[in-house]
């Protein structure tokens, strides 16, 4: 199985500061099948990228993504207090689909 | 707008069964997409378990496989899942969420089950 993993464990921000989040996979992610998630305290991972670079519905565009083959990236441009969390890469272009083991984003 | 929920009981025996149900509202479960099950525990992170489509078409985790079962309910707009011969190792937060384009797209709230005696 391909196996993502995620740079840095942690991430110390303030507001307005931007925000880079790191993914390696083990092997080529097929056709650049490659998913973010933002998942808050007590709530459900919500979906933020699809296809390593295209916005999910309402995702606002401070959020960004990119990369290709092996490495890929999660940017927010300027981080507002809503996007403290926790932040995962998910691969679905070979089964089994596979989670990084997560950045989280706090306050400096 | 689409939804989903998970239900089941929270606390399972060893060696039991767990079952979960994820009921689909705002859209239909038959709508070409699929639906699949995710669980998250401290130790192992997010995990992906398997999934359905609607013509009952399955795909499993391999580390899973061998107790692992997807079903949907099309009557019901629901799909399930049952995990056979539990262990401590599968007390875990289970979502379910629906596919889209190969990525999670929408997620249930999560129901914890916890495996205890």
């Amino acid at each position: 199985e391909i196996v993502l993993t995620q740079s840095p464990g942690t991430l110390s921000l303030s507001p307005g500061e931007r925000a880079t989040v790191s993914c390696r996979a083990s092997q080529s992610v097929y056709s650049n099948s490659l998913a973010w998630y933002q998942q808050k305290t007590g709530q459900a991972p919500r979906l933020l990228i699809h296809g390593a670079s295209r916005r999910a519905t309402g995702i606002p565009d401070r959020f960004s993504g990119s990369g290709s083959g092996t490495d890929f990236t999660l940017t927010i441009s300027r981080l507002e207090s809503e996007d403290f969390a926790v932040y995962y890469c998910q691969q679905y272009g070979r089964s089994p689909w596979t989670f990084g083991q997560g950045t989280k984003v706090d306050f400096k | 707008q689409v939804q989903l929920q998970e239900s089941g009981p929270g606390l399972v025996k060893p060696s039991g069964t767990l079952s979960l149900t994820c009921g689909v509202s705002g859209d239909s479960i038959s709508s070409g997409n699929w639906w699949s099950w995710v669980r998250q525990s401290p130790g192992k992170g997010l995990e992906w378990i398997g999934e359905i489509f609607y013509d009952g078409t399955t795909t499993y985790n391999p580390s899973l496989k061998s107790r692992v079962t997807i079903s949907i309910d099309k009557s019901q707009n629901q799909f399930s899942l049952k995990v056979n011969s539990v262990t401590a190792a599968d007390t875990a937060m289970y979502y379910c969420a629906k596919v889209n384009q190969g990525a999670f797209e929408i997620w249930g709230q999560g129901t914890m089950v916890t495996v205890s005696s």
